[in-house]
């Protein structure tokens, strides 16, 4: 198996931009996808393909991609962003799945 | 509305066996992988595996094979979880979710509420 590594924290202000990035060797040949999970709460899929968003998330949610890191960019983030987020992407199967490290990202 | 509801919370003893459900509703279920997470107190998301309700394909993360069970049956839309000897270290949140297709790019679109399960003496 492989291993997705995400930094454990990141803190930004309010407006300000989140950049929360997803290192790993599949992630070369693979999409990534990005959920975000608030506490007690289920997580939602933010980004798709590297960088697809599904209907219903803000337009502040982004994502790009560069050789084998990727990388959630949040622009001017509000106090409701505060959530732990993880990158996740499959094996050339599609079937066998991994999550990053997952990274708090708080809003000061 | 699509939605995938899981069963309620379990509390359980080690050693004992134990089954929880995820009940797909608003799409057609045969038609979408599910998959199952781990997520410990306090930790972080633990791919388990993924089942194909169509004909009960199933591929477990190596972490998980052989410690879990993943089944489904399509007659009622429901996939399942089980463990046949519960472990103390198996106390954690299970969560469904449907792989999507080609509007979501096979990421987990939709999800369930999740599932307590806790093995305690």
């Amino acid at each position: 198996s492989y291993e997705l590594t995400q930094p454990p924290s990141v803190s930004v202000s309010p407006g300000q931009t989140a950049r929360i990035t997803c290192s790993g060797n599949p992630l070369a040949k693979q999409y990534a996808y990005w959920y975000q999970q608030k506490p007690g709460q289920a997580p939602v899929l933010v980004i798709y393909n590297d960088s697809e968003r599904p209907s219903g998330i803000p337009e502040r949610f982004s994502g790009s991609s560069s050789g084998t890191t990727v990388t959630l960019t949040i622009s001017g983030v509000q106090a409701e962003d505060e959530a732990d987020y993880y990158c996740q992407s499959a094996d050339s199967s599609g079937t066998l799945y991994v999550f990053g490290t997952g990274t708090k990202v708080t809003v000061l | 509305e699509v939605q995938l509801v899981q069963s309620g919370a379990e509390v359980k003893k080690p050693g004992e066996s134990l089954r929880i459900s995820c009940k797909g509703s608003g799409y057609s279920f045969t038609s979408y992988w599910i998959g199952w997470v781990r997520q410990m107190p306090g930790k972080g998301l633990e791919w388990m595996g993924i089942i194909y309700p169509d004909d009960s394909d199933t591929r477990y993360s190596p972490s998980f094979q052989g410690q879990v069970t993943i089944s489904a049956d399509k007659s009622i839309s429901t996939a399942y979880l089980q463990w046949s000897s519960l472990k103390a270290s198996d106390t954690a949140m299970y969560y469904c979710a449907r792989r999507g297709g080609s509007s979501s790019g096979y990421g987990m679109d939709v999800w369930g509420q999740g599932t307590t399960v806790t093995a305690s003496s």
